[in-house]
């Protein structure tokens, strides 16, 4: 079965300084990753997904993350918070078989003036 | 529609009461899922639909809970006799499971509130 962990439940940076949200997958199967962020009150949406082409992925408002099948990891990273990037922050992984989306528990980030 | 779209955005109703929730989902997605968000919580999954399988219920945290899909599109999550546990927000979200790689979209979401 396919699962995410996102170390940290909450996160905070200061303003300016870099983002890193880390996210562990577990697939038997070649994965799919998404990173998807829920601003209060408001809906998920997605910022980026690795789909087995470059594992470098650049997503909107100047998110990355990088897929390291070494690592199993696919950590979000930005080199300048902004307050507007303060959310909660959501893993995901499908396989290219079941194609379920598995969501992880989520990190909430705190960008602090 | 353009998007998911669910229904009542915003429901009270009190304890012991049913409840159901709408999701009218993109057209031509094959895959629905139904989450739980609770205040403070990450989210929990119910249920997953995807085309004619059979669906994964494994999500469902009692028999208080369940989940139609007719036709292949439109779904319905039944709550019965709720409880207070039960507040939260629930989300919808659709893909083309089809297609790999395809994200999952989500609906706003349906506010719960058992008084």
């Amino acid at each position: 079965a396919q699962s995410v962990t996102q170390l940290g439940s909450h996160v905070s940076v200061s303003e300016g300084a870099l983002v890193l949200l880390r996210c562990n997958y577990s697939s038997s199967v070649p994965p799919y990753l998404f990173w998807y962020v829920q601003y209060p009150n408001q809906g998920l949406q997605l910022l980026l997904k690795y789909t087995s082409a470059a594992t470098l992925v650049k997503g909107i408002n100047g998110f990355e993350a990088e897929f390291k099948k070494s690592e199993t990891s696919f950590h979000l990273t930005k080199p300048s918070a902004h307050m507007s990037d303060a959310a909660e922050y959501f893993c995901a992984v499908s396989d290219t078989s079941y194609q379920k989306v598995t969501f992880g528990t989520g990190t909430k980030l705190q960008v602090i003036p | 529609g353009a998007g998911v779209s669910q229904s009542p955005s915003n429901k009270v109703t009190e304890k012991g009461k049913d409840v159901e929730l709408r999701c009218d989902p993109i057209s031509g997605h094959t895959a629905l899922y139904w989450y739980r968000q609770s205040l403070g919580q990450g989210l929990e999954f119910l249920i997953y639909f995807q085309g004619n399988s059979a669906p994964d219920k494994s999500g469902l945290p009692s028999d208080r809970f369940s989940a139609e899909r007719t036709g292949g599109s439109v779904s319905t999550l039944t709550i019965q006799r709720t409880q207070q546990e039960d507040s939260a927000v629930y989300l919808c979200a659709s893909s083309l499971a089809q297609v790999g790689g395809t994200e999952a979209f989500f609906g706003q979401g349906t506010r719960l509130t058992v008084v």
